[in-house]
Order: C-alpha cells, then sequence, then structure tokens
C-alpha cells in the first residue's frame, strides 16, 4: 500500500539552478507533510515541512508546495549547491498518529 | 544539538541468532520509535513506544520483534530468531509531543549470513 510514492528515483541539477523534488500521495487524511535529508551513513535529517491546511511553506532556501486536490507535493531548492546533493524523502503523518509514512525517496545530485 | 545515538553502526550475525540494537533517545523525549530500511527500498515503521508500552506498531513488527527501554535511558529492539530478510538498516527514533520534533539515529546496518 504506497500511500506516499515519489516517482523520480533520481535527479541531476547544476549549481545555482532550481532543484524539484516530487511526492505524491493517496490518504487525503494526513494532516503534514515533511521532507528529509539523507546522507549515506547517516539517519533522515528533517529539513522542512508543511501542514495540510497551507499550499506553501518557506525556509531559505527551501519552499515545500502543497496541492491537496492533486494530492502533491514538492519542494524546491533555489539555488542548488553541491552540498545539497543526498536522498530526499517525503514523508506524511496524521496528526492524533504516530507513524510517518515515507516515500522511496529521490537521489539529488547537483553538479559544480 | 542533541542527538540520538545508536550502537553498533554495524552487526553482522548468523541466521537464527538473537540480535539486540540499542539506542539512546534525547533525554527529553516521549515518543520512541524503530524504523528499518532494506536496501533499495523505502524506509518502513516498525514500533512506536510511549509511557513504557508500545504504542502503535506495523505488520513487519511481529512476534520475533520486541522492544524494552531497561533504565529510563535505552531504547532497544530485540530480534529474538534473525532471518535473511532481517538484512537493513535500523534507524531509532524520538521526538517530543510536536510532529515537527522527530529526530533519527544514524542507525545500525544489520546484516544476516
Amino acid at each position: 500500500d504506497q500511500q506516499v510514492k515519489q516517482n523520480s528515483p533520481s535527479l541531476s541539477v547544476q549549481e545555482g539552478r532550481i532543484s524539484i523534488l516530487n511526492c505524491d500521495y493517496t490518504n487525503s487524511m494526513f494532516d503534514y507533510f515533511l521532507w528529509y535529508k539523507k546522507y549515506p551513513a547517516e539517519g533522515p535529517t528533517f529539513l522542512i515541512s508543511i501542514s495540510s491546511i497551507k499550499d506553501k511553506n518557506e525556509d531559505g532556501r527551501f519552499t515545500v508546495f502543497l496541492n491537496k486536490s492533486a494530492k502533491h507535493l514538492s519542494l524546491h531548492i533555489v539555488p542548488s549547491q553541491p552540498g545539497d546533493s543526498a536522498v530526499y524523502f517525503c514523508a506524511a503523518i496524521f496528526d492524533a498518529g504516530n507513524m510517518l509514512t515515507f516515500g522511496g525517496g529521490t537521489r539529488l545530485m547537483v553538479k559544480p | 544539538e542533541p542527538e540520538v545515538t545508536q550502537t553498533p553502526s554495524h552487526q553482522v550475525t548468523q541466521m537464527g541468532q538473537e540480535v539486540i540494537l540499542r539506542c539512546v533517545p534525547i533525554s527529553n523525549h516521549l515518543y520512541f520509535y524503530w524504523y528499518r530500511q532494506i536496501l533499495g527500498q523505502k524506509v518502513e515503521f516498525l514500533v512506536s513506544f510511549y509511557n513504557n508500552e508500545i504504542s502503535e506498531k506495523s505488520e513487519i513488527f511481529d512476534d520475533q520483534f520486541s522492544v524494552e527501554r531497561p533504565d529510563g535511558s535505552n531504547f532497544t529492539l530485540k530480534i529474538r530468531s534473525t532471518k535473511l530478510e532481517d538484512s537493513a538498516m535500523y534507524f531509532c527514533a524520538s521526538r517530543t509531543g510536536g510532529v515537527y520534533g522527530y529526530t533519527f539515529g544514524s542507525g545500525t546496518r544489520l546484516t544476516v549470513v
């Protein structure tokens, strides 16, 4: 049951350009969506989140957009930097729940 | 910055053996979790623990798995009789009450041979 999906396993972007990572979900009852960044041999690190009652949240170079009607969210990184190269996971959670439901991840490579 | 600490970083065990993965959550956190990631697959929820009992568990978390918080600081995951398919990266996480406070450890890579 893939409630959260990331359809692009990898993305390559030139330094300084925009990176757009996409995520789709099927359960309209999710209350929050989160993006995590993961380097090899490390655990996922929280990056940015958005409540289901909002359509945009911005934090520095990172912006998350939520389109509830399409059950789609995206993470924009502008400008992209080589240090952003990592695997990015989209995750969703119910407000009253415990568990995070993760997408499969997208490997971002930012070329200098 | 407070961290979730996991030991060991890598564990190799024979099939059928018991293994205990250890975690020290952040001290003022109230909720504790285990997740796993089989190589090439997504991160999957195993179990959550609150107020000294399991609050939620997934289908993966069968009778071979157990969790314990033996001394108020450690949080352990025990696999009683390991199978080859238990080979994965196991992540411990903890959080305060809010959804944004989830912090993951660096993981233990379990290899069952």
